[in-house]
């Protein structure tokens, strides 16, 4: 059972403009909600994390923002950078340490 | 402040085998989890260990073990290896029970 849907698969930006990728859960008890970037032959990489209390979270070029009632969240990339070109994966758990649900992904490439 | 660490980084096994993978945890943490991640997918949770003890089992076949030592690393046991069980092992530490994962750069397990 899928958990956690993302969407799009793939994305292709010009530099300088706005990402966005989309996620949807189902499991209300769900209590944190991350985003991953990761490179290829690399590990996921934390970039920003949230919990249902706030609607939006905001660092640096990173900013996620959450609706609790549709059981929703997105991650915007502002003024996307070539260096960006990597692969997000949203992700869901109760509580940050515990069992984490990952989306299937999203393949950013930042074209110059 | 070293962080997560895993080895081998490639492993080429064949069908029937057994294999161990291995996983230091970032120092000071507690709590260390493992994930397969398949080709284009988001990593899956296989189980997560507390102060040696298991703290919770994904959707994976007891052929898949695991164990804590003292000093926190961690070792993944996989017995009677199936092609499928090709993937990138990812493990994860993080400080305590509520704080973010931390992820090493995997171990990639081919099975021939």
């Amino acid at each position: 059972q899928q958990q956690v849907k993302q969407s799009p698969q793939s994305l292709i930006v010009q530099k300088g403009g706005i990402s966005i990728i989309n996620c949807a859960y189902e499991n209300t008890a769900f209590d944190y909600f991350p985003w991953y970037q990761q490179f290829p032959g690399k590990g996921p990489a934390l970039l920003i994390a949230i919990r249902p209390d706030v609607s939006e979270k905001k660092e640096g070029r990173f900013t996620i923002s959450f609706n609790k009632s549709a059981k929703q969240f997105s991650l915007h990339i502002m003024d996307s950078q070539p260096g960006d070109s990597a692969t997000y994966f949203c992700a869901a758990s109760k509580g940050s340490a515990r069992q984490l649900t990952f989306g299937s992904g999203t393949q950013l490439t930042v074209l110059p | 402040e070293t962080g997560v660490t895993q080895s081998p980084t490639h492993l080429i096994k064949t069908r029937g085998q057994q294999v161990t993978l291995r996983c230091s945890s970032q120092s000071g943490h507690n709590t260390v989890s493992w994930y397969q991640q398949a080709l284009g997918q988001g990593p899956q949770f296989i189980f997560q260990y507390y102060r040696e003890e298991e703290n919770g089992r994904g959707n994976f076949p007891p052929r898949f073990s695991g164990l804590q030592f003292p000093n926190y690393s961690s070792e993944l046991n996989v017995n009677a290896l199936e092609l499928d069980d090709s993937a990138l092992y990812l493990c994860a530490s993080s400080l305590s029970q509520n704080n973010e994962q931390f992820f090493g750069p995997g171990t990639r397990l081919t099975v021939l």
